[in-house]
């Protein structure tokens, strides 16, 4: 079974601090995805990562970083939190197949005060 | 920029009717449609998909068609059950060249069975 992880289900931060989201594959999926959900607006794509040390912008990559130094691990930070980046947040991994499925940790919920 | 859209927002429909979700995608080159579901407080899942060579796939009750001239691909759920009730996002593939490549999602849509 493929398991996507992210470190936190819960989180409460406050504005200006930095933030860090953590999610960790365990199927050697070349790329990983960080996406926000918010109603309506569906699943955004904020950075995603094809290699270690790789990564490439989303629709949605302002006031956001990456990190991938490890191919199992792929961390999204807010460099300054703001309310507006309150947010369910998801983690996803693929292989590099065209048709392969992708993956998703269970959310992190992030509330900005 | 690549883009989905998806329609409708929203759908309830009646135990045993049928639902139709549909969605369009911008690039040509995209070449894979998956469908996800998302139950309430849960990750989503993959349900279905369909790649661009095949014009409709089946499974159960699910079925996903697909029109490359047009550009839009739907989901198509028979005989409904409550337990149907989800978010469902569909995605399309777009593939840059080399290692890069990502999936881009629609907006989703909540459907509701109603007993």
């Amino acid at each position: 079974d493929v398991k996507v992880t992210q470190s936190s289900r819960y989180l409460v931060k406050r504005t200006g601090e930095k933030v860090f989201l953590e999610c960790v594959q365990d199927m050697d999926h070349e790329n990983m995805f960080w996406y926000r959900q918010d109603p309506g607006l569906g699943l955004r794509l904020i950075y995603f990562s094809y290699d270690v040390k790789m990564k490439e912008k989303g629709d949605i990559p302002e006031g956001y970083s990456v990190s991938r130094e490890k191919k199992e691990r792929f961390s999204l930070i807010l460099e300054s939190a703001s309310t507006n980046q309150t947010s369910m947040y998801l983690c996803a991994s693929r292989s590099r197949t065209v048709v392969a499925e992708a993956f998703f940790g269970q959310g992190t919920r992030l509330t900005v005060v | 920029g690549e883009n989905v859209e998806q329609h409708p927002s929203t759908l309830s429909v009646q135990e045993g009717d049928s639902a139709v979700i549909k969605c369009t995608y911008s690039d040509s080159a995209s070449n894979y449609f998956p469908w996800y579901k998302q139950e309430l407080g849960k990750r989503p899942q993959l349900i279905i998909d369909i790649r661009s060579n095949v014009g409709e796939k089946k499974d159960q009750r699910i079925a996903v068609t697909l029109n490359k001239t047009a550009k839009h691909f739907s989901l198509h759920i028979t005989e409904t059950q409550p337990e149907d009730s989800a978010v469902y996002f569909c995605a399309a593939h777009f593939f840059y060249g080399g290692a890069t490549n990502k999936l881009i999602f629609g907006t989703g849509t909540l459907l509701a069975v109603q007993p």
